[in-house]
């Protein structure tokens, strides 16, 4: 199994709400990553977690909580986001201690702020 | 940190022709570099990589080559067909540490 599952496929949420986005792989990776990527543009990394710790925040306002269940499951809990928040969001994995980030990425969770 | 210039932005090739995309990386320490391709609707796929210590890697018809002197690095796509369209984006980074650095993406369109 080579898949990053990631639901819900579209979220819809207001700007008063509470959603969460979930990531599943069953690859074996102990690297994950949430991406924020808007259109025609690169994906910008946003969170990772090596071994199930939070290794890199890249300045990501509070709004945006990762949690890392276990090794296989990835959320990022979303509350009183902002209209420019809308964007698809990305997880994805990688072995990690390799030093080379081979990185397998889900199929996204495309996000709208209203 | 690291800048990844990706040129051209948009390629537009007929169908059986070939394809360059190059890039151009700032840190000199980055030693490993990946190629992805995001068809609509999804995520970037790995479709090849490369890392210093080799200068050319290929898989059927991709090729990446590196030139470390000059700092840059490029993805070669030959016999393309309508379902290489999609966008590529090249990326870079040290093995020891640090994040992977992306380009800024090149749309590629074959017409059939």
């Amino acid at each position: 199994d080579t898949e990053v599952t990631q639901t819900p496929k579209h979220l819809v949420m207001g700007m008063t709400n509470k959603k969460s986005l979930k990531c599943e792989q069953h690859m074996g990776h102990r690297a994950m990553y949430w991406y924020k990527q808007k259109a025609k543009k690169p994906p910008e990394l946003m969170f990772v977690y090596s071994y199930e710790k939070l290794s890199i925040n890249e300045s990501v306002p509070s709004r945006f909580s990762p949690e890392c269940p276990n090794s296989s499951l990835l959320n990022l809990h979303l509350h009183a986001l902002q209209p420019e928040d809308s964007a698809l969001y990305l997880c994805a994995s990688s072995q990690a201690g390799q030093g080379e980030e081979k990185l397998f990425f889900g199929s996204g969770t495309q996000l709208s702020v209203l | 940190g690291e800048n990844v210039e990706q040129h051209p932005s948009t390629l537009s090739v007929q169908e059986g022709d070939s394809a360059v995309i190059k890039c151009t990386y700032s840190d000199s320490a980055s030693n490993y570099f990946p190629w992805y391709k995001q068809e609509l609707g999804k995520g970037p796929q790995l479709i090849i990589d490369i890392r210093s210590n080799v200068g050319e890697k290929k898989d059927q018809r991709i090729a990446v080559t590196l030139n470390k002197t000059a700092k840059h690095f490029s993805l070669h796509i030959t016999e393309t067909q309508p379902e290489d369209s999609a966008v590529y984006f090249c990326a870079a980074k040290r093995t020891n540490a640090g994040k992977s650095t992306f380009g800024d993406g090149t749309t590629l369109t074959v017409k059939p």
